[in-house]
């Protein structure tokens, strides 16, 4: 069973970096897609990206210039990178794993997030 | 991008009872490949989201089956036949065919 948890600083200074490590156990992340959503106060939720198997990403363009998705293969971790964080970006962060099928020509096609870590709470203030 | 709008916001019902939730989309979510990418997912209070249905009406592994998921295009529904205590939490509706992925502002199901 894929069980995946999220990691690390729960409070983040205006104008720094966030980053998060999300850790994956029963589960190769070089295989399906690998992805970042978070969840404001108030129950909003944003997905924000993720990263293939095969390395490659997408990104939601309201956060394009600021996101990056990495990946590490070899601890079976992949991690997100949010710069230039306002108190905007205050909200509970989680990673999930996509699931996704092949067209009859090869072409995979993700199509939902079915599997979600318990969530990392991060706050942004100074 | 998409816009989810679920109804109604909360939901009061009883153990025992059948309830829908609404999810309206802005556009349509049949995708060129013939496939509508509408899922439903659950948070209940404390826990992370766990994926209820997905391609609007196929029942994610382990889900009970007093749960069921119907529509097309811009209209789309879920039913709980028969409302248990551990289905109280937050439903969302979800979108994967327009990127970015979008979600509904969420129904919240509590107990009457």
């Amino acid at each position: 069973e894929v069980q995946l948890q999220e990691s690390g600083p729960g409070l983040v200074k205006p104008s720094q970096s966030l980053s998060l490590t999300c850790s994956v156990t029963g589960y190769s992340i070089t295989s399906n897609y690998w992805g970042w959503i978070r969840k404001f106060p108030g129950n909003k939720m944003e997905w924000m990206g993720y990263i293939s198997y095969s390395g490659s990403t997408s990104y939601n363009p309201s956060l394009k210039s600021r996101i990056s998705i990495t990946r590490d293969t070899s601890k079976n971790q992949f991690f997100l990178q949010l710069n230039s964080v306002t108190t905007e970006d205050t909200a509970t962060y989680y990673c999930a794993r996509g699931a996704y099928f092949y067209y009859y020509d090869g072409t995979p096609r993700y199509y939902v997030m079915d599997a979600w870590g318990q969530g990392a709470s991060v706050t942004v203030s100074s | 991008d998409v816009v989810l709008t679920q109804t109604p916001p909360t939901l009061s019902a009883t153990i025992g009872q059948s309830v829908s939730i609404s999810c309206r989309s802005s556009q349509s979510l049949l995708d060129s490949d013939g496939d509508t990418y509408l899922n439903w997912l659950l948070q209940r209070p404390g826990q992370s989201p766990q994926l209820l249905i997905y391609s609007v009406s196929n029942l994610e592994s382990g889900v009970p089956n007093r749960f069921s998921g119907s529509g097309s295009e811009t209209d789309f529904t879920l039913k709980i036949s028969g409302v248990e205590a551990e289905d109280l939490g937050v439903y969302y509706c979800m979108q994967a065919t327009h990127a970015p992925d979008t979600f509904g502002a969420g129904t919240k199901l509590e107990l009457k």
